[in-house]
């Protein structure tokens, strides 16, 4: 079973949609989670950390069920420019990243 | 700007020539990373390293190697011994402090012939 494990998608979604998809994590140990953004051959870029109370960017919204080892990462409202892949990052001592493979998401209009 | 380097952008080889790939950040990071990423897939951890003069193998360290004698510089060579090295190649920093964000580099695709 892989660390941290994602649904690669393509998530299609139409212009002004709500997506939402999750991402499993193995190690009950993990310490911190991040969703990162990375658009088609450049390098993933933070786009927002996750908390254990749930929290917003926006049109960002980021869950964490630790009893359940998920987080969730859902697009309200989405835009053209929101196509991208979207990599779950689980954080473990000695300030190791683990990826997900990500999860694609094509906004049509 | 603050920020990370890496060069070149594309880098070509032929089979069996080892290539040295750069990272230089200005952050004043102490921590710095090497990844490598796949078509399709997650990155994957190949050295790490918390301060100058020290690094640690990450997932999948064979086949290269890497230096840290300066803090701002972290070079990864991708030598002979690595099987399947076409690849895209990110470089990442962050500070020492525990639990925060990574900063990456633009990333090196390295494509070997």
């Amino acid at each position: 079973r892989k660390e941290v494990e994602q649904d690669p998608g393509p998530f299609n979604v139409p212009e002004g949609a709500t997506v939402a998809f999750n991402c499993t994590y193995s190690n009950s140990a993990s310490q911190s989670f991040f969703w990162y953004r990375q658009d088609c051959r450049k390098e993933p870029k933070l786009l927002m950390s996750v908390y254990s109370s749930g929290n917003e960017d926006g049109r960002f919204t980021a869950q964490l069920n630790r009893a359940s080892q998920y987080i969730s990462l859902l697009i309200r409202d989405s835009k053209l420019s929101d196509s991208a892949t979207y990599l779950c990052v689980v954080m473990t001592a000695g300030n190791k990243l683990t990826f997900g493979g990500g999860t694609r998401v094509l906004v049509k209009p | 700007d603050g920020g990370i380097t890496q060069s070149p952008k594309y880098l070509f080889r032929k089979e069996g020539q080892n290539v040295t790939l750069s990272c230089e950040q200005n952050l004043n990071h102490d921590a710095m990373y090497w990844y490598r990423q796949d078509p399709g897939q997650g990155l994957r951890l190949i050295y790490y390293s918390q301060i100058v003069n020290d690094f640690q193998k990450g997932d999948i360290a064979e086949g290269y190697s890497v230096s840290r004698e300066k803090k701002e510089s972290f070079p990864l060579t991708v030598t002979s011994a690595q099987k399947n090295p076409t690849a895209f190649y990110l470089c990442a920093s962050n500070q020492r402090e525990a639990y925060n964000e990574q900063f990456f580099g633009p990333g090196t695709r390295l494509t070997v012939l």
